[in-house]
């Protein structure tokens, strides 16, 4: 399965809303798709699985939703720590496969 | 939540191998499916490999098929990547990830070990 987000990059201010998409190939079944975070000389982390829910210890200014082909996480105030890069990923089947990310910059 | 930590990296020249390593710590590690991800410079995210928990069942991604191997050794918590036939291609950055519990998601990451293919 492709996956493609969009757009490359985002360039938005502090406190403002994100949205970011990512479009799968072909259907996702059961909403097998996660998303992470990925600061640089850092570890990428999980902020939501199962398309809408959180993972431990993610604020609730995530959000995702979405399902078959379309899915969209939401970021509702941007905060400093996440202007970054951030993946889609799907695990419905193998291989399992990342999107080629989105770039959250400060504007 | 524990931690995990790889090791191994380093140059290699072409055709040749190298075994990563991926120490665990904080957690029950043979409870948990372990995959290893791998970042290009420059590039995104490429999921490389998992194995179960008990190690019974691995998959790989088919730019790696036949010539790396993921193994664990679970009563010394600790996951092994054998890579063979490198390619210039190979050179990344290299994680381990640990599953979040029944799906197969990555919820803990080492920092990664950097692996570079080079003549």
């Amino acid at each position: 399965i492709v996956l493609t987000q969009s757009p490359g990059t985002l360039s938005l201010s502090p406190g403002e809303r994100a949205t970011l998409s990512c479009r799968a190939s072909q259907t996702i079944t059961s909403t097998f798709l996660a998303w992470y975070r990925h600061k640089p000389g850092q570890a990428p982390r999980l902020l939501i699985y199962g398309a809408t829910s959180r993972a431990t210890g993610i604020p609730d200014r995530f959000s995702g939703s979405g399902s078959g082909t379309d899915f969209t996480l939401t970021i509702s105030r941007l905060q400093p720590e996440d202007f970054a890069t951030y993946y889609c990923q799907q695990y419905a089947s193998l291989p399992r496969t990342f999107g080629q990310g989105t770039k959250v910059e400060i504007k | 939540e524990g931690q995990l930590l790889e090791s191994g990296g380093g140059l290699v020249q072409p055709g040749g191998s190298l075994t990563l390593s991926c120490a665990a710590s904080g957690f029950t590690f043979g409870n948990f499916a372990m995959s290893w991800v791998r970042q290009a410079p420059g590039k995104g995210l490429e999921w490389v490999s998992h194995i179960s928990g008990i190690g019974r069942t691995s998959n790989s991604a088919d730019s790696v098929k036949g010539r790396f191997t993921t193994s664990r050794d679970n009563l010394k918590n600790t996951l092994y990547l054998q890579m063979n036939s490198l390619r210039a291609d190979d050179t990344a950055l290299y994680y381990c990830a640990k599953h979040l519990v029944g799906w197969d998601v990555f919820e803990l990451w080492g920092p990664g070990t950097l692996v570079t293919v080079s003549s």
